[in-house]
């Protein structure tokens, strides 16, 4: 079956611009996960859902990222007035569960490599 | 807050040799899981092995094995018959095995990686 897809692949952006970043989880999968990949910080956890509720948002960086998930499928991660240190790949991932346990497995999709200018 | 540390950044092997990439891990919790990713230069993480804290059996994957020492805190991958394909950016990463409890819990810690090289 179909993995996690996410668009676009890559975005180009100016500082200051909004971006919106989509994921696609695997069908049938209740919890979504967004991650930040960069030099300087490796790969960071920014926010779960289990459905489409948020327990907890203290993962994204600042209050310019916010995330929704409608649906109980597709999620848009957007960062508004971008700079240049949001400049990442942004990872999403998804599982069957988000109890721990068997279910829970992580299964991610490509990226979107983002670049702020 | 859990920490995973990979302390090998880049790590070289000939083909058809083995290999054995390490981590270490700081945690109060007792039970938990742990995993290795592979991300090749595609940025698509694959996962290739999982461990539950609980388990004392080390978990196998055909030629991926982990050493688990769970009172050392320590994590290691062993990969063996080395193939040109298993180079990649190698991640250990831990789970918390509280769910719905905020705080990051919810998501995978990593390491920052180890590079794979396979030399033909």
């Amino acid at each position: 079956g179909a993995g996690v897809s996410q668009s676009p692949s890559n975005k180009v952006t100016e500082k200051g611009k909004d971006v919106e970043l989509r994921c696609d989880p695997i069908s049938g999968h209740t919890a979504l996960y967004w991650y930040r990949q960069s030099l300087g910080q490796g790969l960071e956890f920014l926010i779960y859902f289990q459905g489409n509720s948020a327990p907890d948002k203290s993962g994204l960086p600042s209050d310019r990222f916010s995330a929704e998930r409608t649906g109980g499928s597709v999620s848009t991660l957007t960062i508004q007035r971008t700079q240049q240190e949001d400049s990442a790949v942004y990872l999403c991932a998804s599982s069957l569960t988000g109890l721990a346990g068997g279910t829970d497995t992580q299964y991610f999709g490509p990226g979107t490599r983002l670049t702020v200018l | 807050a859990q920490t995973v540390t990979q302390s090998q950044p880049e790590m070289s092997v000939q083909e058809a040799e083995t290999v054995t990439l390490s981590c270490t891990y700081d945690t109060s919790e007792s039970d938990y899981y742990l995993f290795w990713y592979k991300q090749p230069p595609s940025r698509q993480m694959i996962l290739v092995i999982r461990q539950e804290a609980y388990k004392q059996q080390n978990a196998t994957e055909n030629r991926f094995s982990v050493n688990f020492q769970k009172a050392a805190k320590s994590f290691s991958l062993k990969i063996s018959d080395s193939q040109l394909g298993d180079a990649a950016m190698y991640f250990c990463a831990y789970r918390s095995s509280f769910t719905y409890s905020g705080g990051g819990a919810d998501g995978l810690t990593f390491g920052k990686g180890t590079h794979l090289i396979i030399q033909p």
